[in-house]
């Protein structure tokens, strides 16, 4: 079982519409939540970050943590076409180190 | 610097040969890892340093890697005898907290392909 797992994708919404983005972890001690979105070509970049069960929200994103079930999820409103990205899950095990999953790839069609 | 500063963004190296990549974190920033990225997965921990001391290095692969941060700020990773499968990414990033849980600031990355 790989330590943090997300659905490849691709995921296609249509513009203007809520994209949801699902990840899960083995680890049931880990501490932080991160989601990164990734570019073709490019660094990640850090959008949200979540420790609390609940939701966090920031600008069209909402970080959503429940450590029960060891699920985070990310939704992004009224998506734009610039939202098409990777998008990645990441999780701090209480350690030093963050560890990835491989990413969901989002296509937003104007 | 602004950010994390990563040199070369791209070597080619033949296989067997010995490569160098640099990375230089934003200022202030104690906490170094580097990461590495194949294509169509999500980044694979490598080394963490602590100032000047690799606080965890269990991701690295073999003994032909090797990182270095003399001075608690730029950071040399090291491959030897360079394969094939060494091809990816090598991603490197700084947080300004010693447990990163505000997220990392990534470099750009020096794409690495043995031939």
């Amino acid at each position: 079982q790989k330590e943090v797992e997300q659905n490849s994708g691709p995921l296609s919404v249509p513009e203007g519409a809520i994209a949801s983005l699902n990840c899960t972890y083995s680890d049931r001690g880990s501490q932080s939540f991160f989601w990164y979105r990734q570019y073709s070509g490019k660094s990640p970049e850090l959008i949200m970050f979540i420790y609390s069960n609940g939701d966090k929200e920031d600008g069209r994103f909402t970080a959503q943590l429940n450590k029960a079930s060891q699920y985070v999820s990310l939704l992004i409103r009224d998506s734009q076409p610039s939202d098409s990205a990777t998008y990645l899950c990441a999780v701090g095990t209480g350690g030093f180190k963050t560890i990835f999953g491989a990413g969901t790839r989002l296509f937003v069609k104007a | 610097g602004a950010g994390v500063s990563q040199t070369p963004s791209n070597k080619v190296t033949e296989k067997g040969k010995y490569v160098e990549l640099r990375c230089d974190p934003i200022s202030g920033h104690t906490a170094l890892y580097w990461y590495r990225q194949s294509l169509g997965q999500g980044p694979e921990f490598l080394i963490y340093f602590q100032g000047t001391g690799a606080a965890d290095d269990s991701g690295l692969p073999n003994d032909r890697f090797f990182a270095v941060r003399p001075e608690g700020s730029v950071s040399t990773l090291k491959i030897q005898r360079t394969e094939r499968g060494d091809s990816a990414v090598y991603l490197c990033a700084s947080s300004l907290t010693e447990t990163g849980i505000y997220g990392y600031t990534f470099g750009s990355g020096t794409r690495l392909t043995v031939v």
